[in-house]
């Protein structure tokens, strides 16, 4: 069964806390994004990535980082730099057709 | 610079009435266009895509949109809302030769029984 998986689909942080979010996809797709969505407010841009080990910044990259190890891989780490992480995080892939392909999101919550 | 205005951040409809919900963009070449929709907690789910083909573009669950290049417009209508239509719905941007995708700010469809 093809798509794009992201776990955990909650996630709770301590004040100062790093933590990171798994995206993982088998469509084969070679770009793979990160995106934060707040209430009221669209998709914003974290972190894109063409390519294996190759990504750029996206609008609102201060206090995320990024790897890309593996095609399929993607992870988001939310570091202590972050002050207001509290969102909806939402995993895409695109590249193999022209439109993109979402996974079902993690919803982090700093407590 | 390219940008996505989605002109009603809440549209109210009654079932069984048509839905019209409107997106504005700007780009400086031949774009691809999307409509999505998300319902609550959940990702977003392609609607339907222009990419320079038909400008009358149909999508899922009866869902179409026209692309008019000379309004720069691309909205989203339906022939008679159903409750299960209720949903947010983002109007989605990308420029030619990209890898980038623009996002409006979202439209809130409320269907009423």
């Amino acid at each position: 069964d093809g798509g794009i998986t992201q776990s955990p689909k909650y996630l709770f942080r301590k004040e100062g806390q790093n933590v990171t979010l798994s995206c993982e996809q088998n469509l084969n797709h070679d770009a793979m994004y990160w995106y934060r969505q707040d209430p009221g407010q669209g998709l914003r841009l974290i972190y894109y990535s063409q390519i294996v080990n190759d990504f750029q910044k996206g609008d609102i990259a201060e206090g995320y980082s990024v790897s890309r190890e593996k095609k399929e891989s993607f992870p988001l780490t939310v570091t202590s730099a972050q002050k207001n992480p509290t969102a909806f995080y939402l995993c895409a892939t695109g590249g193999g057709k022209v439109e993109q392909f979402f996974g079902p999101g993690t919803r982090l919550t700093v407590l | 610079a390219q940008s996505v205005t989605q002109l009603d951040s809440h549209v109210s409809v009654s079932e069984g009435t048509p839905v019209l919900l409107r997106c504005n963009y700007s780009s400086s070449y031949s774009p691809s266009l999307f409509w999505y929709v998300q319902h609550p907690n959940k990702g977003l789910q392609l609607l339907l895509k222009y990419t320079s083909a038909a400008t009358l573009v149909k999508g899922i669950n009866g869902f179409e949109a026209e692309f008019k290049k000379s309004e720069t417009s691309f909205h989203l209508t339906k022939p008679s809302a159903h409750m299960s239509d209720a949903a947010e719905y983002f109007c989605v941007v990308r420029p030619s030769g990209t890898y980038k995708y623009i996002f409006g700010t979202g439209t809130r469809l409320k269907v009423l029984a």
